[in-house]
């Protein structure tokens, strides 16, 4: 059983430029959400695809946006970037956008420097 | 809006010895509440949930978390600690489906690292 997946899992950008990670979900999981998780701090929620559809957003500017695709994979995409954008970003999958079935699992995460 | 606090950044412990780390949250409604385990350079794996029934919940690798709901806590304990529990944990809230609007979006504390001696 396939676990969820992120590529790259290194990635080194200069300020300005723009990045696109990908996610695959978990098998049987159509739900996928995305957090960065800063140096030294938890996981903060950038936004979350059910349906190829945008259903929760956190507080993160335009500049993150995103896309799911008909086979329930994901991709965030990061435009401007700037220093304070380098992160471990995570993508979780799970079963549904709510209820109990919505448990996540996490990706092992892709590791995105700004230079 | 919902939070999470973990108010401890480090906790030691010595092997054999039971532990635990401490969680509070606050948020609208009965909530979800999980624990998750970070080992360096890795993503983020579950160890046990809370949604409703017994307030003490048995997970993964013989940890479990006692749901409080007066003292809005979720302490996650372990009766003997294991050299190999070193790691950095993290708590989470979710609020009930009617009020996350759809959506199961994920609050995080920031963490408590855990350190296991012999």
């Amino acid at each position: 059983d396939a676990g969820v997946t992120q590529s790259p899992t290194h990635l080194i950008k200069t300020r300005g430029q723009q990045v696109t990670l990908r996610c695959s979900p978990k098998s049987g999981h159509d739900t996928v959400s995305w957090y960065q998780q800063a140096l030294g701090q938890g996981p903060q929620f950038i936004f979350q695809y059910y349906e190829e559809e945008e259903r929760q957003r956190g507080n993160f500017p335009d500049r993150f946006s995103g896309h799911q695709f008909p086979n329930y994979s994901s991709e965030l995409n990061v435009n401007a970037l700037l220093l304070g954008d380098s992160a471990l970003y995570l993508c979780a999958s799970s079963l549904g956008s709510g209820g109990p079935l919505g448990e996540q699992y996490f990706g092992p995460g892709t590791r995105l420097t700004v230079t | 809006a919902q939070s999470v606090a973990q108010p401890e950044d480090q906790v030691n412990v010595a092997e054999g010895n039971p532990l635990t780390v401490k969680c509070t949250y606050s948020v609208s409604g009965n909530p979800y509440l999980f624990w998750y385990v970070q080992y360096p350079n890795r993503g983020l794996q579950f160890l046990l949930k809370y949604i409703t029934g017994d307030n003490l919940v048995k997970g993964s690798y013989g940890f479990e978390a006692e749901f409080n709901k007066s003292q809005t806590s979720f302490h996650l304990k372990k009766p003997s600690a294991l050299v190999s529990d070193s790691a950095l944990y993290f708590c989470a809230v979710r609020g009930p489906y009617i009020l996350t609007g759809g959506g199961n979006k994920l609050t995080f504390g920031t963490g408590t690292q855990l350190k296991v001696e012999l």
